[in-house]
């Protein structure tokens, strides 16, 4: 099926760093969506975004939609362990599709203590 | 949040047995359900689609004979992988949603095939 690019596929580093992870598409979307994942857990939502060139923080995280409607990224500032999981984009059209969910293929977040 | 419910957390069966998969809106009514498999290391890949009281829709390359979708209530939706095989070893993730497309995702059900 559909995938989004999404990159990096892992990082490590060290607790205190910020982070930085974004996603593209070869279509537009209306809707793009930030999940974390822990290990054996289904994703929590993080940030939604819903209007083109938003910018929305959800505490240490900060997200963008993309002016183009084909990307979007996500920051985390001062990483702390807890941070560590994999994190994945998600792209939507609300109002089609039945507002079915396109996803990355996930970043994986180590940080070192 | 909107809380959803996935039973069991962790099932294993032998190969040619079937296997059914609660998904369960706790507070909420869910108009649409959806059901996804993840292998390890990869992402969600969605396999259907369902609203109450409809058929579900596939996604292309997904054998709606092997996996039964039923959406019998607002609350409950159910997956049931036919003859299973050890291909079919997979974490089974549900999600729902209402009219406003948000989706609550379940906490996973890890299927192992022997």
């Amino acid at each position: 099926g559909q995938q989004l690019n999404q990159s990096p596929q892992s990082m490590f580093i060290q607790e205190g760093e910020d982070v930085s992870m974004n996603c593209t598409s070869s279509s537009i979307f209306n809707t793009w969506l930030w999940y974390k994942q822990d290990p054996g857990e289904g994703p929590v939502l993080l940030i939604a975004l819903y209007k083109a060139g938003e910018l929305t923080s959800n505490g240490r995280l900060t997200a963008q939609f993309g002016i183009t409607r084909k990307d979007s990224f996500l920051n985390i500032s001062a990483s702390i362990p807890s941070d560590v999981g994999i994190y994945f984009c998600a792209g939507q059209n609300r109002g089609n599709q039945g507002g079915k969910l396109i996803f990355g293929q996930g970043t994986e977040l180590s940080v070192k203590p | 949040g909107a809380v959803v419910s996935q039973h069991p957390s962790w099932v294993i069966c032998k190969s040619g047995t079937s296997v059914k998969i609660e998904c369960r809106s706790l507070d909420f009514q869910a108009t649409t359900m959806f059901w996804y498999r993840q292998f390890p290391k990869q992402s969600l890949m969605l396999m259907a689609t369902s609203n109450e009281g409809s058929k579900a829709t596939y996604e292309q390359g997904v054998e709606k004979d092997k996996f039964l979708i039923n959406h019998a209530s607002l609350t409950l939706s159910t997956l049931t992988v036919t003859s299973a095989h050890p291909e079919d070893s997979s974490f089974y993730i549900c999600s729902e949603s209402d009219l406003g497309y948000e989706q609550y995702f379940g906490p996973g059900t890890r299927l192992t095939v022997t």
